[in-house]
């Protein structure tokens, strides 16, 4: 059964890039759509955007201008990058594979 | 975008209640319609896919209805392990989900 983990800094400084990482264990990363999704502390559950094994990507448009999704197949990995990050993007960030397969959630707090 | 309003927020029953949430899409997506559940602490769980399919070992107790914009979502009986919140998404277009039902134990 694929299993996801996200990885990367909890603490990020407002203006910077956050930036994760989900490795995929128990599959292979081409094939399939690859997403990242977010919830605020308290809050719902909001779409970031997703990625192909081939490379295409669909992202949120309210967070478009800022979001890069990128896929690194040798390592069975995809990663997100969030630029010019402030407080309201402080959220448990989770990556999966479709809608069925969910990593764990990883808590990116944006504070100075 | 196409926006999700699902309805209640939140709702308490007690075991053995039929339970009912409901999602009405702002245009028609069609049977594009997965249902969620997510206990605290956990990520959301995929129970119900394409408005109407029980995902492989989902008791069932779950169902899905509906097309177009409007969607159910039911619980025949509820059971203590149900206390959850519960999220429907579309995905005829960019992805977004509903806003949550809190289901709780009277």
């Amino acid at each position: 059964q694929v299993q996801l983990q996200e990885s990367g800094p909890g603490l990020v400084k407002p203006s910077e890039t956050l930036s994760l990482t989900c490795t995929v264990s128990g599959g292979s990363i081409s094939s399939y759509y690859w997403s990242w999704i977010r919830q605020p502390p308290g809050k719902g559950l909001e779409w970031i955007g997703y990625i192909y094994y081939s490379g295409s990507t669909n992202y949120n448009p309210s967070l478009k201008s800022r979001v890069t999704i990128s896929v690194d197949t040798s390592k069975n990995q995809f990663s997100l990058k969030l630029s010019s990050v402030t407080a309201a993007d402080t959220a448990v960030y989770y990556c999966a594979r479709g809608n069925r397969d969910w990593g764990q959630g990883t808590l990116v707090t944006v504070s100075s | 975008d196409i926006q999700m309003t699902q309805s209640p927020s939140s709702l308490s029953a007690s075991v053995g209640d039929r339970v009912t949430i409901t999602c009405q899409a702002s245009q028609d997506i069609s049977n594009y319609l997965n249902w969620y559940q997510q206990k605290p602490g956990k990520a959301p769980k995929l129970l119900i896919y394409d408005a109407s399919n029980l995902e492989t070992g989902v008791p069932s107790r779950f169902s899905g209805s509906g097309s177009g914009t409007d969607f159910t979502f039911t619980i025949s009986s509820l059971q203590p392990e149900d206390i959850a919140t519960y999220y429907c998404q579309q995905y005829d277009t960019e992805p977004t989900f509903g806003q949550g039902t809190k289901v709780e134990i009277k």
